[in-house]
């Protein structure tokens, strides 16, 4: 039920190319999806998220489309470059007591940008 | 704004012995989260605290432990060490918990031999 699954495991694009990533969920309770990018070394970054009251949020060339009735949603990256090369995490999160909230993650994908 | 640090970076321990690592969260964030990464289990959560108690807690096993302290930082303790606890430890700090304020440390590479 807590589970969040990512695919592909790694990706490998053209620079200007489009990256998709996907991820699906089972928990209808999940009420916030964010997107993480994690570099060698560095811990993860929030990238974008959304909330299932929406079906697309874009920022810059990052795009979250978001399927509620499929449970599923994606990371598109548009105009793919080089410096993008990373690894993307999605994630969910559940309330729990309070204002707290757990983060669940997949199990992330390597993006590599060929110049 | 000076960002999450971890301390230390990077630990090698054996197997049986215990370790502690520490958090400082951004200043004005009450909220730190431990999660623990490894490239088989990916990212998992271990237990949140904020305003010095655990308000959430992961399926991790009872020698897994943390707290944290009046001004925030954090400390998480592992105990009796198993070869299957080394992985990178992370530790994210948020204004009240909410993962939209949410921001990771660079964290503590633990190395269990």
């Amino acid at each position: 039920q807590q589970q969040v699954k990512q695919s592909p495991q790694s990706l490998i694009v053209q620079k200007g190319g489009i990256s998709i990533i996907n991820c699906a969920y089972e928990n209808t309770a999940f009420d916030y999806f964010p997107w993480y990018q994690q570099f060698p070394g560095k811990g993860p970054a929030l990238l974008i998220a959304i909330r299932p009251d929406v079906s697309e949020k874009k920022e810059g060339r990052f795009t979250i489309s978001f399927n509620k009735s499929a449970k599923q949603f994606s990371l598109h990256i548009m105009d793919s470059q080089p410096g993008d090369s990373a690894t993307y995490f999605c994630a969910a999160s559940i309330p729990s007591s309070g204002s707290a909230r757990q983060l669940t993650f997949g199990s992330g994908t390597q993006l590599t940008v060929l110049p | 704004k000076a960002g999450v640090t971890q301390t230390p970076r990077y630990l090698i321990k054996t197997r049986g012995q215990q370790v502690t690592l520490s958090c400082s969260p951004i200043s004005g964030h009450r909220s730190v989260s431990w999660y623990q990464q490894t490239p088989g289990q990916g990212l998992q959560f271990l237990f949140e605290y904020f305003s010095e108690t655990q308000r959430n807690k992961g399926n991790f096993p009872g020698r897994f432990s943390g707290r944290q302290f009046s001004n925030s930082r954090s400390e998480m303790n592992v105990s009796t060490l198993e070869l299957g606890d080394s992985a990178l430890y992370l530790c994210a700090s948020s204004l009240a918990g909410g993962p939209e304020t949410q921001y990771f440390g660079p964290g503590t590479r633990l190395l269990v031999l």
